[in-house]
């Protein structure tokens, strides 16, 4: 079936190195992608996200690469910090109103 | 922009009550919103998409008559959870989405609430 899912389920980094998180995406046909970012008791918050027809969109300190060819993922953070110890989640769609698909999530711990 | 709020962020109840939980969108108009739960270290499973004005649509396995949704406006959808359990006990999450572009961006993002954890005695 068609699936989101991720290669590492915990990744940990130094403090102010940086942080890459992949996502396999199964679905040709999705065509946005979304990354969110989850803390501990609280909702899922928006980090970027990115369409089919682009390989690469940067945002403040994250970056999200898209890679159709092999239905490859990926949120980088540079200089990762404490505050970005969270639980990231990518989720798929196919735009025009369909549901997202979203990947088991990868723990990002950070060390001081 | 592009705030969801939900009420109550915590609530517990005895088995047998309902209780309602509230989502809203406080900056747009949502044509869209979603209904998910969350248990421990565990990803988001889409309960129910609810349209404004019509009818919600369920996801397999998801009792209608046990969660009943009413999106009565574009900024408000509310999530009943009929004759709670224990086992109902979970971490649930709403999420809207503009439906146009805009100020709150892509038509397609969806923006999530703050969670209400639910505890059924």
């Amino acid at each position: 079936g068609e699936s989101v899912g991720l290669h590492l389920p915990t990744l940990s980094v130094q403090e102010g190195d940086n942080s890459i998180i992949n996502c396999a995406y199964s679905n040709s046909a999705s065509d946005y992608f979304i990354w969110y970012k989850q803390e501990s008791g609280k909702g899922p918050q928006f980090i970027i996200d990115i369409r089919s027809n682009m390989d690469k969109r940067q945002g403040q300190r994250v970056t999200v690469l898209l890679n159709k060819t092999v239905k490859h993922l990926s949120l980088q953070i540079a200089a990762t910090q404490p505050g970005d110890s969270a639980v990231y989640f990518c989720a798929e769609t196919r735009g025009g109103g369909n549901k997202l698909v979203f990947g088991a999530g990868t723990i990002l711990r950070v060390k001081s | 922009g592009a705030v969801v709020s939900q009420h109550p962020s915590r609530v517990i109840c005895k088995s047998g009550t309902s209780v309602k939980i509230e989502c809203r969108s406080l900056d747009f108009q949502a044509t869209t919103m979603f209904w998910y739960r969350q248990f421990p270290k565990k990803s988001l499973m889409l309960m129910a998409t609810s349209n404004e004005g019509s009818k919600a649509t369920y996801e397999q396995g998801v009792e209608k008559d046990k969660f009943l949704i009413n999106h009565a406006s574009l900024t408000l959808s509310t999530l009943t959870v009929t004759s709670a359990h224990p086992e109902d006990s979970s971490f649930y999450i709403c999420s809207a989405r503009p439906g146009t572009s805009g100020r709150a961006g892509s038509p397609d993002t969806q923006y999530f609430g703050p969670g209400t954890r639910l505890t059924v005695l």
